[in-house]
Order: C-alpha cells, then sequence, then structure tokens
C-alpha cells in the first residue's frame, strides 16, 4: 500500500519571500503520478501541479515548481513570491500509474499562511 | 473545464437516517471517489470506482456503500448515519491519465 507523508503541520512565510513545503511517500511501484493540491478557506480542491514519475525534469506551474527525487521518494512544493491567495492547506498525493483503478491517496495537508 | 458537481453544500441529518450524497461529473472520466476530510487526518479515501457498477473499497468504508449506475454519476450513502459521521465529504474524478478533480464539498452534520 502507498502511503503519504506531510510532516509539517503548518508553515508561514511572507509574502514576496519563497517557501518549499515537504512531502516524502513510501510505494513499490516505479509508475505513478505526484501532485499538489491546494484547498482555500473556499474549501474547492485545486490541482496546483503534477509530476510523471517517468519524468526526469521537474514539473513547473508558474511560480509552483516542485523537486521530485524519485530514489528519496521526496516530492517537494517550492512557491516563489509568495501571494496572499496562496494561503491555504495544501496537499501531497500520490496515483499509481495503471489507469483504471488507480487509488488517489492523500497526506494529511499543511496549513501555509501568508504574511503580509 | 472539469466540472464535478455536489448535491449540497451543507446538510443536516438526523441519527438513524439513511444519508444520499450525490456527484455528478461532466468529463467522462472513469475513476470516482468519496473521501471525508476531518481536520488533522487529512482526506481519507471511503470508496472509489472505476467503472459503471464497479467499486473498490477504500481505507474507511465501515458505515458507507456507494453507487455507480451510469459513468457519470457516483452517490456515497449513509445506510443508518451516526454522529462520528459528522464531517466534511469530497468526491472527485479523474480520468486514467491522473489527476483528480474535486467538487465543493458536502458539510454533513449528524444530530
Amino acid at each position: 500500500a502507498q502511503t503519504v507523508t506531510q510532516s509539517q503541520p503548518e508553515m508561514s512565510v511572507q509574502e514576496a519571500e519563497t517557501v518549499t513545503l515537504s512531502c516524502t511517500y513510501d510505494t513499490s511501484e516505479n509508475n505513478y503520478y505526484l501532485f499538489w493540491y491546494k484547498q482555500p478557506p473556499s474549501r474547492q480542491m485545486i490541482l496546483v501541479i503534477r509530476q510523471e514519475a517517468y519524468k526526469q525534469q521537474n514539473a513547473t506551474e508558474n511560480r509552483f515548481s516542485v523537486n521530485f527525487q524519485k530514489a528519496a521518494k521526496s516530492f517537494s512544493l517550492k512557491i516563489s513570491d509568495s501571494q496572499l491567495g496562496d494561503t491555504a492547506m495544501y496537499f501531497c498525493a500520490f496515483m499509481k500509474y495503471s489507469g483504471a483503478n488507480s487509488k488517489l491517496t492523500f497526506g494529511k495537508g499543511i496549513t501555509l499562511s501568508v504574511r503580509p | 473545464d472539469v466540472k464535478v458537481t455536489q448535491s449540497s453544500r451543507y446538510l443536516v441529518k438526523r441519527t438513524g437516517e439513511k444519508v444520499f450524497l450525490e456527484c455528478v461529473q461532466d468529463m467522462d472520466h472513469e475513476n470516482m471517489f468519496w473521501y471525508r476530510q476531518d481536520p488533522g487526518l487529512g482526506l481519507r479515501l471511503i470508496y472509489f470506482s472505476y467503472d459503471v457498477k464497479m467499486k473498490e473499497k477504500g481505507d474507511i468504508p465501515e458505515g458507507y456503500s456507494v453507487s455507480r449506475e451510469k459513468k457519470e454519476r457516483f452517490s456515497l450513502i449513509l445506510e443508518s448515519a451516526s454522529t462520528n459521521q459528522t464531517s466534511m465529504y469530497l468526491c472527485a474524478s479523474s480520468s486514467v491519465l491522473g489527476g483528480a478533480f474535486f467538487g465543493q464539498g458536502t458539510r454533513l452534520t449528524v444530530v
């Protein structure tokens, strides 16, 4: 079974600075996806970024980028130039790459606060 | 844009009632999921479905059942609601390419 661990329950960052959110996972699979989701106070879960395990290049989406270390089973999210609208809970998630019948497993999340 | 719609945003039910939470997606996704979200516990998978009439238990299926009669609709059923089922319920759908899209959530209170 896959597990996803987010060990930091809360973080805080000054507006315009950079912050990194940590995530580790455990799996015996070789092909899989990793995701970061954002859940603002409105509680709508939003997909921030995704990474395919077979790709060596780290995914980037505007101010969001990941540091994917497959051997270490680590998948951190870097938010550059933090904005007040980045205040939210962030969840790391794992899905094995088998098409149908693929369970999506989440970590417990981290609450990020961006200070003005 | 993918749309996942949950039938209710807020729901209050009495202990022992049968409760139906409905979820509809408009992107022809194969996979659909029901999670419950509780503070400090993250999202825990209740059930998921990878095709019509196909379902798999998640991590916490006890006290719940599901129904998927049509590809676009996935229902979560609480056969006899209890106070410990008070929670936020999130529905999601995904294609075989990965990446789930979520509904807006249903905050269920059982009194």
